[in-house]
C-alpha cells in the first residue's frame, strides 16, 4: 500500500544507547516531518524537511538530528538516549508547499528510553 | 504555549446523537485549519480542512466551522457512529512561504456509546 513506512514500529533502549528512526514515502512528496506525540502534549515537531537537501528545526529538536537521505527517505537520529526522549514517534510527508491537503502520516514508533 | 487549545480531553455521545469537538487557537496569522483521526495504534488520519476565508466547510457526515473573531473552530459530526470513535486532532497551520508546520491541539478522545 502506498504511504508512510515507519521502522521499527518499537523499540527499548537504555539510556545513552543512540538509534535511528527509519520513514520512507512512496508518494513522490516533497517534504517530509518528524513529530512526538506525548500524553496531554499533542504531536509537537521536532524537524521537517520542506524539500530534498533541506531540514529545519521544528519545535522540539533538542537531543535529535536528521537526516533527508534522498527524496523518499527522511531519518531521525537519537544519539544519546534519555528517557525524557520516551514517546511515540510520527513521521509525515505532504506534497508541498501549496498543497492544502492534509500530511499523510506513518503508524508510528514507541521508543522506550530505559 | 499552547497555540492550539483542544480544552476538552473526552467526549462521550451516544450513536445517531451529533458530536461536537472544538478547538481554540491564539495566533491570528494561521490561516488554514484541518481536523485529523488518530485510531491506537496507528497514526493520525487527515479528515477535513477549512481555509480562513470560509467559514463552514462539510464533507459527508462531517462539518468543520471556523469563527475568526472568537479564533475558534468546531468539527460537528453527525450522525455519530461507533467508528467515529477515535481521538480527534485540530491543527492549524500559517501558509507563509517557508512556514509550512502544522501546530497540534492536545486531542480530544471522542467515545461514541451504542
Amino acid at each position: 500500500n502506498a504511504g508512510v513506512t515507519q521502522t521499527p514500529k518499537f523499540q527499548v533502549l537504555k539510556t545513552g544507547q543512540s538509534m535511528t528512526l527509519q520513514c520512507a514515502q512512496d508518494m513522490n512528496h516533497n517534504s517530509m516531518y518528524w513529530y512526538r506525540q506525548d500524553p496531554g502534549m499533542g504531536l509537537r515537531l521536532i524537524y521537517y524537511s520542506a524539500s530534498e537537501g533541506t531540514t529545519d528545526k521544528g519545535e522540539v529538536p533538542n537531543g535529535y538530528n536528521v537526516s533527508r537521505l534522498n527524496k523518499r527517505e527522511f531519518s531521525l537520529r537519537l544519539e544519546s538516549a534519555a528517557p525524557s526522549q520516551t514517546s511515540v514517534y510520527f513521521c509525515a510527508s505532504r506534497m508541498g508547499l501549496k498543497s492544502n491537503y492534509g500530511y499523510t502520516f506513518g503508524s508510528g514508533t514507541r521508543l522506550t528510553v530505559v | 504555549d499552547q497555540q492550539v487549545k483542544q480544552n476538552s480531553p473526552s467526549l462521550s455521545v451516544q450513536e445517531g446523537r451529533i458530536s461536537i469537538l472544538n478547538c481554540d487557537y491564539t495566533n491570528s496569522m494561521f490561516d488554514y485549519f484541518l481536523w485529523y483521526k488518530k485510531y491506537p495504534a496507528e497514526g493520525p488520519t487527515f479528515l477535513i480542512s477549512i481555509s480562513s476565508i470560509k467559514d463552514k466547510n462539510e464533507d459527508g457526515r462531517f462539518t468543520v466551522f471556523l469563527n475568526k473573531s472568537a479564533k475558534h473552530l468546531s468539527l460537528h459530526i453527525v450522525p455519530s457512529q461507533p467508528g467515529d470513535s477515535a481521538v480527534y486532532f485540530c491543527a492549524a497551520r500559517r501558509s507563509n512561504f517557508g512556514n509550512e508546520k502544522l501546530t497540534f491541539g492536545t486531542g480530544t478522545r471522542l467515545t461514541i456509546i451504542p
